[in-house]
């Protein structure tokens, strides 16, 4: 079965520095990972993806994550925090050798706070 | 273009009554899909649609809730005699269709249900 884990309920971060939210997965294969942002009384929005190749994967409004295999984990980093980017952020990941068509399994998400 | 749209965006029902839930996917998009997002149990997959094939409905949680997907298109979520435990934001996503999951859902606004 594969199974998502975001080990920090929040985290706090001042405007101006890096941010880092983690993720860690569990899947039998090699896994597609996503993260996904969710601003307030609004759906999910699409930051970025891994499916194959390169490790470090750049995506919307200035986020990257990387997929790190031996340490099962993708976390997702901004060089520079703005206060704009406080939000709930999701990981999910998709194994391909389950069958079962493509649902997403995700974490429980993070709270970023930024502050001025 | 548009995106996945949601109706209606809130729902207050009383217990026992039946509800429908409305998606309608972006143009083009193929597969569909219902997740249920809840306070006690994060972001749940439901059910999902891919073209004419059978639906995934793994992730309902019972019979009282069924999906269907008219025309390849719109789908609505009913949930028959609802309970409070069923209050929850019911989020649609559509991708373009895969075969290996490597396609990104984009998701609508939600639904937010509560059952008084």
């Amino acid at each position: 079965a594969q199974s998502v884990a975001q080990p920090e309920d929040q985290v706090n971060v001042a405007e101006g520095n890096p941010l880092t939210v983690k993720c860690t997965y569990s899947v039998s294969g090699n896994p597609y990972l996503f993260w996904y942002v969710q601003y307030p009384n609004r759906g999910l929005q699409f930051l970025l993806k891994y499916i194959t190749g390169d490790n470090l994967v750049k995506g919307s409004y200035g986020f990257e994550a990387e997929f790190n295999k031996s340490q099962t984990s993708f976390h997702l980093k901004k060089p520079s925090a703005l206060v704009s980017d406080s939000a709930l952020y999701f990981c999910a990941v998709r194994d391909p050798l389950t069958g079962g068509g493509n649902k997403l399994t995700f974490g429980t998400g993070t709270q970023l706070k930024v502050e001025l | 273009g548009a995106g996945v749209s949601q109706s209606p965006s809130n729902k207050v029902t009383e217990k026992g009554k039946d509800v429908e839930l409305r998606c309608d996917p972006i143009s083009g998009h193929t597969a569909l899909y219902w997740y249920r997002q809840s306070l006690g149990q994060g972001l749940e997959f439901l059910i999902y649609f891919q073209g004419n094939s059978a639906p995934d409905k793994s992730g309902l949680p019972s019979d009282r809730f069924s999906a269907e997907r008219t025309g390849g298109s719109v789908s609505t979520l009913t949930i028959q005699r609802t309970q409070q435990e069923d209050s929850a934001v019911y989020l649609c996503a559509s991708s373009l269709p895969s075969g290996g999951g490597v396609e990104t859902q984009y998701f609508g606004p939600g639904t937010r249900l509560l059952v008084l």
